[in-house]
C-alpha cells in the first residue's frame, strides 16, 4: 500500500525558497501512470494545486505558481521534492503531497488522487 | 484555465436528510472529475473519480453524477461522520479544486 510522507523546515524567510521532499514507500515513483502532485492549504481556506510530477519525469505546473515552483524527483530515494522560491506570507500554507494512479482500465475513468501525506505546516515569516 | 464554481459553500442538514453538492465547469470536462471529503485537521480523501465511481471502500451513501460542465455530488442519508468540507476536483485540464462546501449536522 502506498504511502506519503512530507519533510521540510515549518519555517521559511520571506525572499527565500521552500524546499519539501515527499518520501514515498509502497510503490515505485517511476511506476507507469503514477502522477506525484504537490497542494496546499492556506489556512482556513480551500485546496490549491502546485503541480505534478509524472512517473516518466515530466512535470507541470499550476499557471498561477509556475514562475516560482520546481517539482523533481530522486529515483534513488524514492522521493519527489517541491521549491517554491521568493516566498512571502501568502505562501504560508499547510503542504500535501498525493499520487494517482492513472487510468482505471475497469472504467477507462482516470482515478482520483487516492493517497495523501499528513500534511506539512510552512510558515512564511522573518 | 478551468475555473470550478461549487456550491453551496455551506449547509446545515439534519442526520438522514439527503444532501446534495454541486460543482460547475468553466468548460466542459467530460467526466474528468472528482469528489474530495477533508475532516478538519485531516488530508482529503477522494470519495468518487470518474464523476460518478465510487472509490473502493467508500460507503454508498455518497455518489456522482454528471459530465460535461455540471457536476453533481448527494449523500443519500446525512451522518453525523459526514460533517467534513467537501471539494470537486477537475483533471481535464492540469487540476483545479472548487471552492468548497463545508457540511454541517443540524
Amino acid at each position: 500500500q502506498v504511502q506519503l510522507q512530507e519533510s521540510g523546515p515549518g519555517l521559511v524567510k520571506p525572499s527565500q525558497t521552500l524546499s519539501l521532499t515527499c518520501t514515498v514507500s509502497g510503490a515505485s515513483i517511476t511506476s507507469g501512470g503514477y502522477y506525484w502532485s504537490w497542494i496546499r492549504q492556506h489556512p482556513g481556506k480551500g485546496l490549491e494545486w502546485i503541480g505534478y510530477i509524472y512517473y516518466s519525469g515530466s512535470a507541470y505546473y499550476s499557471p498561477s505558481l509556475q514562475s516560482r515552483v520546481t517539482i523533481s524527483r530522486d529515483t534513488s530515494k524514492n522521493q519527489f521534492s517541491l521549491k517554491l522560491n521568493s516566498v512571502n506570507a501568502a505562501d504560508t500554507a499547510v503542504y500535501y503531497c498525493a499520487s494517482r494512479r492513472g487510468v482505471d482500465t475497469a472504467t477507462g475513468y482516470h482515478y482520483g488522487m487516492d493517497v495523501w501525506g499528513q500534511g506539512t505546516a510552512v510558515t512564511v515569516s522573518s | 484555465a478551468i475555473q470550478m464554481t461549487q456550491s453551496p459553500s455551506s449547509l446545515s442538514a439534519s442526520v438522514g436528510a439527503r444532501v446534495t453538492i454541486t460543482c460547475r465547469a468553466s468548460q466542459g470536462i467530460g467526466n474528468r472529475l472528482g469528489w474530495y471529503q477533508q475532516k478538519l485537521g485531516k488530508a482529503p480523501k477522494v470519495l468518487i473519480y470518474g464523476a460518478s465511481t465510487l472509490q473502493s471502500g467508500v460507503t454508498s451513501r455518497f455518489s456522482g453524477s454528471g459530465s460535461g460542465t455540471d457536476f453533481t455530488l448527494t449523500i443519500s442519508s446525512l451522518q453525523p461522520e459526514d460533517s467534513a468540507t467537501y471539494y470537486c476536483l477537475q483533471d481535464y485540464d492540469f487540476f483545479t479544486f472548487g471552492g468548497g462546501t463545508k457540511v454541517e449536522i443540524k
